[in-house]
């Protein structure tokens, strides 16, 4: 596609319910990353994807959030039981090569838990 | 629409002003600085790059300057419009090896009056 797409756009959660996001990268971009980012704040670094492979999750606030890549295309972000303060805009950006140059985000999903 | 404005430093400037956006980095290390426009809603939009071993570079109505002396970076926007008031960050990161995750600073909130 012409650019990152993120699905869905908004989601609304009750508290303990297991979510997935979708990210689909720039066709060939061999790099994905996710952000968080809490409103007023800017992007956190959560985890990075070089094709399938993942090779930082530093950034993972908790072993409730899983990322994976399994064809080095599309990602999903999961978050198991979620609580309120995962509420965020999660931003997903891809690079079409190893180097951070080239960043493209997506518009994000909006994740509310209630 | 949402707003990525609250909470962040707000700058005000006259349509057909220039503004300056300040920025302070705290990684001596980082080589490598990005700043982003953010819009209500969507994700971040590369605006301009500059690399450590640089003091200034120059783009369309933009100009980043680096002082690593005391990591500060600033961008300046001739001739402000109203499609420029949005959300600006600068990013960082030590490009040295791969890709890293980029760290964002706070914000600033731009607003254009007419």
């Amino acid at each position: 596609g012409a650019g990152v797409s993120q699905s869905p756009r908004y989601k609304v959660a009750k508290r303990g319910q297991d979510v997935a996001l979708r990210c689909d990268p720039i066709s060939g971009h061999v790099s994905l990353f996710w952000y968080q980012q809490a409103l007023g704040q800017g992007p956190e670094f959560l985890t990075y994807f070089q094709n399938e492979a993942q090779l930082d999750k530093s950034g993972l606030p908790s072993d409730r959030f899983f990322a994976e890549r399994p064809e080095g295309s599309v990602s999903t972000l999961k978050i198991q039981r979620t609580q309120q303060e995962d509420s965020a805009v999660y931003l997903c950006a891809s690079s079409p090569d190893s180097l951070v140059y080239g960043y493209t985000f997506g518009s994000g999903t909006r994740l509310t838990v209630v | 629409g949402e707003s990525v404005g609250l909470h962040l430093p707000t700058l005000s400037v006259q349509e057909g002003d220039n503004s300056i956006i300040n920025c302070a980095y705290s990684n001596s290390a980082s080589d490598y600085f990005i700043w982003y426009k953010q819009e209500s809603g969507k994700g971040p939009q590369f605006i301009i790059d500059i690399r450590s071993n640089m003091d200034k570079r120059q783009g369309q109505r933009v100009t980043v300057l680096l002082n690593k002396t005391v990591k500060h970076l600033s961008l300046q926007i001739a001739a402000t419009q109203p499609g420029d008031s949005a959300v600006y960050f600068c990013a960082e990161t030590n490009s040295g090896g791969g890709a890293d995750g980029l760290t964002f600073g706070k914000g600033t909130h731009l607003i254009i009056q007419p």
